[in-house]
């Protein structure tokens, strides 16, 4: 069965930086991206960046791309997002997905993030 | 990088009752890569409709998608107590990937 297992929850100050991993079990790890989305109390969601679990490239949103790292770790099998400066509106919930890919009929493929984790508590308070 | 606005923000309806949700992009997308996701409070969101149109696996068939262009919607054809949740479309784009709003689907 494919899981994904996230860090525990952390409580850090402003200024600081975080690091969350996401764990992956029951599927190729290489085969597949891992995206990063976060969700705010209250609020939508919001997509982050991805990180290629085979080559290690990486996709960052332009909200967080001076702020956030995105790498994995083939051997074990665990992606991380590290977040700096972090500030009071960086208080969420961050989700590790991965995104799937399956081959139309047609030729194209279809995309989506079909397994997620349960998600990583951060707050950010002095 | 493409907006997508979900509507109504919340939907009250009955179980057994028909819900449709409205997601509209700003600029003309590939409906390949157009997904609808149920999210239940603190719990991660859950794949549904991927393709616009085609169901996740394990997904019952009261849940269809439909649309092209700029104009998606999820159906729910008769309601189930569990079905009540925040719904969200997503959009996969050259360079970024974006999520909805999001509808509530209350009960009434």
């Amino acid at each position: 069965q494919v899981h994904l297992v996230q860090s525990g929850a952390e409580l850090k100050k402003p200024g600081a930086s975080v690091k969350l991993s996401c764990k992956a079990s029951g599927y190729t790890f290489t085969n597949h991206h891992i995206h990063w989305v976060r969700q705010a109390p209250g609020k939508s969601l919001e997509w982050m960046g991805w990180v290629n679990g085979g080559n290690g490239a990486t996709q960052y949103s332009q909200n967080f791309q001076d702020r956030v790292t995105m790498t994995r770790d083939v051997s074990a099998r665990t992606a991380y997002m590290e977040l700096s400066s972090l500030r009071s509106g960086d208080t969420a919930v961050y989700f590790c997905a991965r995104r799937g890919l399956a081959a139309s009929s047609e030729g194209y493929y279809y995309y989506y993030l079909d397994v997620w984790g349960k998600g990583t508590t951060v707050t950010v308070s002095s | 990088d493409i907006v997508l606005t979900q509507s109504p923000d919340t939907l009250s309806l009955s179980p057994g009752e028909r819900a449709t949700l409205s997601c509209r992009a700003s600029q003309r997308g590939t409906s390949t890569y157009l997904a609808w996701y149920q999210q239940k409070p603190g719990q991660a969101p859950r794949l549904l409709i991927y393709g616009a149109s085609t169901r996740a696996t394990g997904i019952p068939d009261r849940f269809s998608g439909s649309g092209s262009g700029t104009d998606f919607t999820l159906s729910i054809s008769r309601l189930e107590p569990e079905d009540f949740a925040v719904y969200y479309c997503q959009l996969f784009g050259n360079s970024a990937l974006t999520f909805g709003g999001g509808t509530k689907v209350e009960i009434k």
